[in-house]
């Protein structure tokens, strides 16, 4: 069974730092370009950043671009997003995806809260 | 500039079928898509990648209710036989150079 676990969310303040995990298991993690995909409340969903297999190649939504950092191990089967400067309308439920590129079926986590207040 | 257009809202009575439609712009009709289906406070579930000559893959599970078409640059899913849980948002998305995509949902009312 596919299962994507993201981990790290909570309440942070405006400025503050969080970083986000994904664990990955039921496929071949080291074969999937994975994302980060968030929802601010009652919005639809918006892409943040997306990492191909070997890391080669990496991009930002603008809204994101120069505070967040996505990296990932595929030793460990795992996705990363380190989120600097937060700010209000960071705030969002963070989903792990794998796939959205190519053909292929896409995999989503559950989600973890991201809560950017004072 | 890749974007996606989707209608806010759709509406079916329980037991018939509706259609989804997702408008690529202009010079992007060759791509292809794919649909996720978001049921009320859960996270979203990929349905299937749809490309443009109609051919489409779904995952794994996915009713044979759904299915999906192309023409030109619209992209569509057809729900049949609707039942009280696919009463949820349905968001179409591609993939270019920058590179994901989502069209800004729809969100599907069964009567």
């Amino acid at each position: 069974e596919v299962q994507l676990v993201e981990s790290g969310g909570g309440l942070v303040q405006p400025g503050g730092s969080l970083r986000l995990s994904c664990a990955a298991s039921g496929f071949t993690f080291s074969s999937y370009s994975m994302n980060w995909v968030r929802q601010a409340p009652g919005k639809g969903l918006e892409w943040v950043s997306y990492i191909s297999s070997s890391s080669s190649t990496i991009y930002y939504a603008d809204s994101v671009k120069g505070r967040f950092t996505i990296s990932r191990d595929n030793a460990k089967n795992s996705l990363y997003l380190q989120m600097n400067s937060l700010r209000d309308e960071d705030t969002a439920v963070y989903y792990c995806a794998a796939g959205m590129v190519g053909s292929g079926p896409d995999y989503w986590g559950q989600g973890t809260l991201v809560t950017v207040s004072s | 500039q890749l974007v996606l257009t989707q209608s806010p809202s759709a509406s079916a009575s329980l037991g018939a079928s509706v259609k989804l439609t997702c408008t690529l712009s202009s010079g992007h009709s060759s791509y292809a898509i794919a649909w996720h289906q978001q049921q009320p406070e859960k996270g979203p579930r990929y349905l299937m990648k749809l490309n443009s000559d109609g051919s489409h893959s779904k995952g794994d599970g996915i009713p044979d209710r759904f299915s999906g078409s192309s023409s030109g640059a619209e992209r569509y899913l057809t729900i049949s036989s609707l039942q009280s849980e696919d009463e949820a948002d349905y968001y179409c998305q591609t993939w270019g150079t920058g590179p994901v995509v989502f069209g800004g949902g729809t969100k599907l009312t069964v009567l």
